[in-house]
């Protein structure tokens, strides 16, 4: 069964910093994804992705399938983007009907 | 287009008692989930279906049950509430695109 590990854990910046949060996974996937999660609020889907990269505003996520390892960076970061971000992936290799195992998210606070 | 409707939102429940968690998404997806949030941990899945009719155990589905009778609707029971299943309910659906979330339900039991 696949296990995923998120670094960091928490991650406290100014406003204005690139940031990059990491996730790895144990057994080749689909494809990964990517979750918000705003305190108290629920979660919203950033990316799904396979392969390569993809961007959406200040959001870019990469993969790399061969080293079972993606990121999430986002460019000039702001307040409004603190919030828990979430990896998850199918628990086993070609899955997903069944769900997903979730890392267990980095707590990012950007300062003013 | 409304997404995945989860009902309560907030709910206090004393040891023993029973309740239904209402999942509805209006989106045609065939794979629908509910999952569990406590902290410092990621989600669990507690129960899934992968179309009307079929519902499948997840990883902590004790103390559970579910029933998929539409395409439409999930609803999550809980029978004889424990302390241990204090917790964040996420309903999930899916299709090839991705993940839509509902608001979740915060179940607290007394």
């Amino acid at each position: 069964k696949n296990e995923v590990e998120q670094s960091p854990q928490n991650l406290t910046a100014q406003e204005g910093e690139f940031i990059t949060i990491n996730c790895s996974y144990s057994v080749g996937i689909s494809a990964l994804h990517w979750l918000q999660q705003h305190p108290g609020g629920g979660i919203v889907s950033l990316f799904m992705l396979s392969s390569g990269k993809k961007k959406h505003g200040r959001l870019i996520a990469t993969i790399n399938i061969q080293e079972k390892h993606s990121s999430l960076h986002i460019t000039a970061s702001h307040p409004r983007d603190s919030a828990v971000y979430i990896c998850a992936v199918p628990p086993y290799s070609g899955g997903g009907a069944d769900g997903l195992t979730f890392g267990k998210g980095t707590h990012l606070i950007i300062q003013p | 287009n409304a997404g995945v409707t989860q009902t309560p939102k907030f709910r206090i429940l004393k040891i023993g008692q029973s309740m239904t968690l209402q999942c509805a998404q209006d989106m045609n997806h065939n794979y629908m989930y509910w999952y569990r949030q406590d902290p410092g941990m990621g989600l669990k899945l507690i129960y899934y279906s992968v179309g009307a009719g079929i519902t499948d155990k997840g990883e902590v589905p004790n103390g559970y049950n579910v029933s998929r009778s539409t395409t439409e609707d999930f609803p999550l029971r809980l029978e004889l509430a424990a302390p241990s299943q204090t917790s964040v309910y996420f309903c999930a659906s899916s299709a090839q695109v991705g993940y839509t979330f509902g608001s979740g339900t915060r179940l607290t039991v007394v």
